[in-house]
């Protein structure tokens, strides 16, 4: 059973990184079936797509983010990360990885993250 | 503003069926087949019940059936069940904006 799990810190300060890691175990991540993606939710608000990577590091983000987002992939690790910077309060909001074919399966169980002084 | 339009609530009976519509644009239901729906219970993560267009994955109750027609899409839930009640994500793959995916704002669904 394939399961994706998230890791890294629940609050940041305004103006720093935010890093999260989704860990992979039950598939490869260089699998050429799927590729992996992150999203978030704010509290009481709907899904935001943030980017996606294959597991060759072919990215593409939410042109929203662009600026301030990378993906990244760890294929010796099998896992991907994600990193924000420049966070501000409106990046509150639980994060979510997925892996992706043509839907979103599985998730992770996501991790919440408060930017706050 | 979520990029695919859903209701923001619908309610049914126990037994009932319901519909939860997901409107987007010739760029994403109407082009493409990748419309897929989530149903997310409080503090829980989302999770399929619906992918390209309608199909169910195992393990999904076949009471849950997606459609589309133009650029809309539809998730009919029939013999509402308690348990049914959650929110719920449509999403499509898009050529648009150079965004690989987007989604509905999300539908509230409470059972009377």
């Amino acid at each position: 059973q394939v399961q994706l799990r998230e890791s890294g810190p629940e609050l940041v300060k305004p103006s720093q990184t935010l890093s999260l890691t989704c860990s992979v175990s039950g598939d490869s991540i260089s699998s050429r079936r799927y590729y992996w993606t992150w999203i978030r939710q704010p509290a009481g608000k709907g899904l935001e797509w943030i980017g996606r990577i294959y597991s060759s590091g072919n990215t593409n983000y939410n042109p929203s983010l662009e600026s301030r987002v990378t993906i990244s992939v760890d294929t010796t690790n099998n896992q991907f990360s994600l990193r924000l910077t420049s966070v501000t309060a409106a990046d509150t909001a639980v994060y979510y990885c997925a892996r992706v074919e043509d839907w979103f399966d599985p998730w992770g169980l996501g991790t919440p993250v408060t930017v706050s002084a | 503003q979520s990029a695919l339009t859903q209701p923001a609530s619908v309610s049914g009976s126990p037994g009932q069926s319901i519909t939860i519509s997901c409107t987007g644009t010739s760029s994403d239901i109407g082009r493409y087949n990748y419309v897929s729906w989530y149903q997310q219970h409080p503090g829980r993560a989302p999770q399929v019940i619906i992918y390209t267009v309608s199909n169910r994955p195992s393990g999904v109750s076949n009471r849950f059936s997606g459609s589309k027609s133009g650029n809309t899409a539809s998730l009919t839930i029939s013999g509402l069940q308690a348990e049914d009640e959650a929110d719920y994500y449509c999403s499509s793959y898009t050529s648009s904006n150079t965004v690989d995916w987007v989604f509905g704002g999300g539908t509230k669904l409470t059972v009377l």
